[in-house]
């Protein structure tokens, strides 16, 4: 299996404009799960994923975010408009819910200048 | 509450030195796991451990979930051990179950 496959790997943006992160899941894992990691917070948890519906989305900063995750196989993370202060490095992973272990993708280097 | 905390947060070490990180975990998380960030950043995963002990080369993980801890043992450091080690664990309860929690991690330097 290719792993989670997260993609832009990199993506420098204006401010005020719309981003989107893509994620694909390991075949089979039926969590998801978004974070976001920067040098003050660290990790943190964004949104949860389980058989596609949103579990828990308390972590999404504010309405300028949102995530879908319309099938089994692919996850988006929008940004409308975006801010300097949203740059980080924002990671996918996912798991079986029934064994539970969760593997990250390589995550998606966010700048907005 | 949900908690993982992770100790020390900072380690440095001598290469070929030993070393045990710690993680405790509150009674609302279970299904431990122990990641190393590289210097890339990427999250490598190393053991999913629940309950009991694995090995695996150099590493090994012992998690003793009646008394919420958790312990990974880095023996004949490397270099290449260098980055941040986080363990993490999925909320038992509530609306956030299944959520994967961090502790803030320990971050590892080996010097040469």
């Amino acid at each position: 299996d290719a792993g989670v496959i997260q993609s832009p790997r990199h993506e420098v943006t204006e401010m005020g404009q719309e981003v989107t992160l893509r994620c694909k899941p390991i075949s089979g894992h039926n969590s998801l799960f978004w974070y976001r990691q920067t040098m003050m917070r660290g990790l943190e948890l964004l949104i949860y994923f389980n058989n596609n519906v949103p579990i828990d989305d308390s972590g999404m900063p504010e309405d300028r975010f949102s995530a879908k995750m319309p099938n089994a196989s692919f996850s988006t993370l929008k940004i409308q408009p975006s801010e300097p202060r949203d740059s980080a490095v924002y990671f996918c992973a996912s798991g079986q819910s029934a064994i539970l272990e969760a593997f990250f993708g390589q995550g998606t280097r966010l700048t907005v200048v | 509450g949900i908690q993982v905390e992770q100790s020390p947060p900072d380690l440095i070490l001598q290469e070929g030195a030993n070393s045990t990180l710690r993680c405790n975990f509150s009674d609302s998380v279970n299904n431990l796991q122990w990641f190393h960030q590289n210097p890339w950043g990427q999250l490598i995963n190393l053991f999913y451990i629940p309950s009991g002990t694995k090995q695996n080369g150099r590493l090994s993980a012992t998690t003793v979930a009646t008394e919420r801890y958790s312990l990974l043992y880095i023996s004949s450091s490397q270099t290449t051990d260098s980055g941040v080690y986080f363990c993490a664990g999925h909320a038992r309860y509530g609306g956030s179950q299944g959520n994967l929690i961090f502790g803030k991690g320990t971050k590892l330097s080996v010097k040469p």
